[in-house]
């Protein structure tokens, strides 16, 4: 199994710029997340999905979307791309709320 | 806004002492979890512990949970050089269990 893998892991953008980083679990969880960690700080939570189908925003959402067509992907958009989205972002999946979660190796994304 | 802080921001022993962390939270919790992350790596998921137990083994990992003081810790003994990592913990909030908050870690260096 390959668990929690994301794609791209590395990617530079000028401002404006849109991009859509892709995460995929095999492990048929119904619950997926997008955090993002910048330096000195713990993980702040994007959005999440309880299952195919739903999202629902987390702590620091602006400037961000997502989208859960299919159970083992969550897409995670940013449409205009600014500075301060620079940061590294991480997908992780759990069976529920109160499983543990499982997290991807990350993409470190930066805006000039 | 970060609902647990670790304390301390950073720690660093030698080889085969212990290694303590601790984290505080402001609100009422479902379960309260441990996480390492090895620099520049995903997070991987140490221990859960729920609200209703208070201490918890995983070989050489103890954790204890003391509600009344919304207050946890991680204890790692016999320490080893391949522990080196940050620590974080993450807590669920009563009114909204999928939101998981993260705080900001430990980060723990040992010594050979």
């Amino acid at each position: 199994n390959a668990g929690v893998t994301q794609t791209p892991k590395f990617r530079v953008l000028k401002t404006g710029q849109s991009m859509t980083l892709l995460c995929a679990q095999d492990m048929n969880h119904e619950y997926m997340y997008w955090y993002r960690q910048d330096p000195g700080m713990g993980l702040r939570l994007i959005h999440y999905s309880v299952g195919e189908g739903t999202t629902a925003k987390g702590e620091v959402p602006d400037g961000y979307n997502v989208s859960r067509l299919k159970k083992q992907n969550f897409l995670l958009g940013l449409e205009s791309a600014a500075p301060s989205q620079t940061s590294v972002y991480f997908c992780a999946s759990s069976y529920s709320y109160y499983n543990e979660q499982f997290f991807g190796p990350g993409t470190r994304l930066t805006v000039l | 806004s970060q609902q647990g802080e670790e304390d301390p921001q950073a720690l660093s022993i030698q080889e085969g002492e212990n290694a303590t962390m601790n984290c505080s939270y402001k609100t009422s919790i479902n379960n309260l979890q441990w996480y390492r992350q090895n620099s520049g790596r995903g997070l991987v998921h140490l221990i859960l512990i729920r609200s209703n137990e208070r201490e918890k083994h995983s070989g050489r990992l103890r954790v204890t949970l003391d509600t009344s003081k919304k207050s946890s810790s991680l204890l790692i003994t016999a320490s080893r050089a391949a522990d080196t990592a940050s620590y974080f913990c993450a807590t669920d909030a009563q009114r909204n269990n999928n939101d998981m908050r993260f705080g900001a870690g430990t980060r723990l260096t040992v010594k050979p």
